[in-house]
C-alpha cells in the first residue's frame, strides 16, 4: 500500500515563529512531490512543488530526502494568514498521474 | 481566468437516484482527476485521466464512473448513490508536466439520504 504519513498536529505557534513539517512516504518509485495548503472547507491549493535539490519560495523551503523517503516544509516568520492545513502529496503510477495525499498537518498561528 | 469549475456546489439526493457531477477546465490541461475528502481519511483519488479517452482507477473507484470524451470535461457519475458516498468531492486538472501541480475546483458537497 502506497502511503504518505504526516503528523496531524495541530501545531500552535506564535506569529514570527519558524515551524517545520515532515512527511514520510513508502514508495521509493515516486518521482513527484508537492506541498498543498487547504483552508477550512476550501479546495487545496498548490504551495510548492518539491524537487530533488530542494527549493525555496520566499518564507517557504521544501526539501526532499530520497534516501530516507521523507520531505519537509519549513515556514519562517509565520504569519496569521499561514494558519491552514498543509498536505503532503506524492505522485506515482503511469506518468505519475496518480496522487496520494497525506491527511494533513494543521497549523494555527496565534498573535 | 484559469479555473476548474464543478457543478453543483451542493447536492442532496436519495439512495439509488443516478447523478452526475460536472467538471470543466479552461487551461487545456491533459490530466484530470476526482477526489473525495472525508474526516479522518483525507483526500482519496477516485479516478484520473491522462487525456481524452484515457482513464484509470484511483484508490476508491467503487460506485463511481467517469468519462473523458472532451479534453476540458471530466464528469463523475454515481449510477446508484448510497449513503457512504456522502462526502466532499473535488475535481482537479494539471498540465502533463505537472510542474504547477493540480488546480482544484471549489468542491461539491454531496449528501445521500
Amino acid at each position: 500500500r502506497k502511503e504518505v504519513e504526516q503528523d496531524p498536529g495541530p501545531f500552535n505557534v506564535p506569529e514570527g515563529a519558524t515551524v517545520a513539517f515532515n512527511c514520510t512516504y513508502s514508495n521509493s518509485a515516486s518521482q513527484s512531490f508537492f506541498w498543498y495548503r487547504q483552508d477550512c472547507r476550501k479546495e487545496p491549493k498548490l504551495l510548492m512543488s518539491v524537487y530533488s535539490s530542494g527549493n525555496e519560495d520566499g518564507r517557504f523551503t521544501a526539501q526532499l530526502n530520497r534516501a530516507s523517503q521523507y520531505i519537509s516544509l519549513l515556514i519562517r516568520d509565520s504569519k496569521l494568514s499561514d494558519s491552514a492545513t498543509y498536505l503532503c502529496v506524492k505522485g506515482y503510477g503511469g506518468s505519475q498521474g496518480n496522487l496520494i495525499f497525506g491527511k494533513g498537518t494543521k497549523l494555527s498561528v496565534k498573535p | 481566468e484559469a479555473q476548474v469549475t464543478q457543478n453543483p456546489r451542493y447536492l442532496i439526493t436519495v439512495t439509488g437516484k443516478k447523478l452526475t457531477v460536472t467538471c470543466s477546465q479552461n487551461m487545456n490541461h491533459e490530466y484530470m482527476s476526482w477526489y473525495r475528502q472525508d474526516p479522518g481519511l483525507g483526500l482519496r483519488q477516485i479516478y484520473y485521466s491522462m487525456n481524452v479517452e484515457v482513464t484509470d482507477k484511483g484508490d476508491v473507484p467503487e460506485g463511481y464512473k467517469v468519462s473523458r470524451k472532451e479534453k476540458r470535461n471530466f464528469p463523475l457519475i454515481l449510477e446508484s448513490p448510497s449513503p457512504n458516498q456522502t462526502s466532499l468531492y473535488f475535481c482537479a486538472s494539471s498540465a502533463a508536466d505537472r510542474r504547477n501541480g493540480y488546480t482544484f475546483g471549489s468542491g461539491t458537497r454531496l449528501t445521500v439520504v
